[in-house]
């Protein structure tokens, strides 16, 4: 299965930027590296998803390093809303499965 | 877009009964998923449909699971004598079929007390 590995937890000031690392050393070439979020007592959110390229969206961006061994979910202005669990995943489509291989992910705490 | 729906939203049952939960996904989504999370740890794949096939069943899905997903529409998960091990909850996901990697969206789960 695919694993990445993220700090277990983070803490950020309110309206800061944060930056939240993810190692990939296994991933290859054709797999895409995708973060979701869970808030307590709801399912995962998705957040972004990339392949080689940095991207944008509403919610974040993704910084995905040169080697594509490791990335970066960046918030640009965190707010309390944004406190959850955040996974980083790399994704292998096998005849359209797509199953996710959650870790752990990183906590992220959001100090008012 | 509704959203995916998930029911029960609890279920407490007796250890040996049998339980049976519903996902409904977004219309038109014909790839479903079913997740198992228990505390502390990330959700686990246990199924995936493509329509109303069912091309992957995971290890974690033992011979007391069953899942099914009649028409590719709605989606159940059935788990035959209940043990205290299948205490979690239980995460549907769909998403578009056609293109790779096309998001997942996550129902709220069902949560499964065994007593």
């Amino acid at each position: 299965d695919a694993k990445t590995t993220q700090p277990n937890s983070m803490e950020s000031n309110e309206e800061e930027p944060v930056h939240l690392p993810c190692n990939h050393s296994t991933i290859s070439g054709t797999d895409y590296i995708h973060w979701y979020r869970q808030l307590p007592s709801q399912g995962p959110e998705y957040v972004i998803h990339g392949l080689t390229s940095n991207v944008n969206n509403r919610m974040a961006s993704l910084a995905i390093a040169e080697d594509r061994k490791s990335s970066t979910l960046i918030l640009h202005r965190a707010t309390l809303r944004d406190a959850a669990v955040y996974y980083c995943i790399y994704c292998r489509s096998n005849f359209g499965n797509e199953k996710l291989t959650f870790g752990t992910g990183t906590r992220l705490t959001i100090i008012p | 877009d509704t959203g995916v729906s998930q029911d029960p939203r609890h279920k407490i049952t007796k250890r040996g009964q049998n339980v049976t939960f519903r996902c409904d996904p977004i219309s038109e989504h014909n790839r479903l998923y079913w997740y198992r999370q228990t505390l502390g740890q990330g959700p686990e794949f246990l199924t995936y449909f493509q329509n109303e096939a069912q091309l992957e069943k995971s290890r974690l899905l033992s011979d007391r699971f069953s899942a099914e997903r009649p028409k590719g529409s709605f989606s159940t998960l059935e788990i035959q004598r209940t043990e205290q091990g299948d205490s979690a909850m239980y995460l549907c996901a769909s998403s578009e079929g056609g293109y790779s990697n096309q998001p997942q969206h996550f129902g709220d789960g069902t949560r499964l007390s065994i007593l």
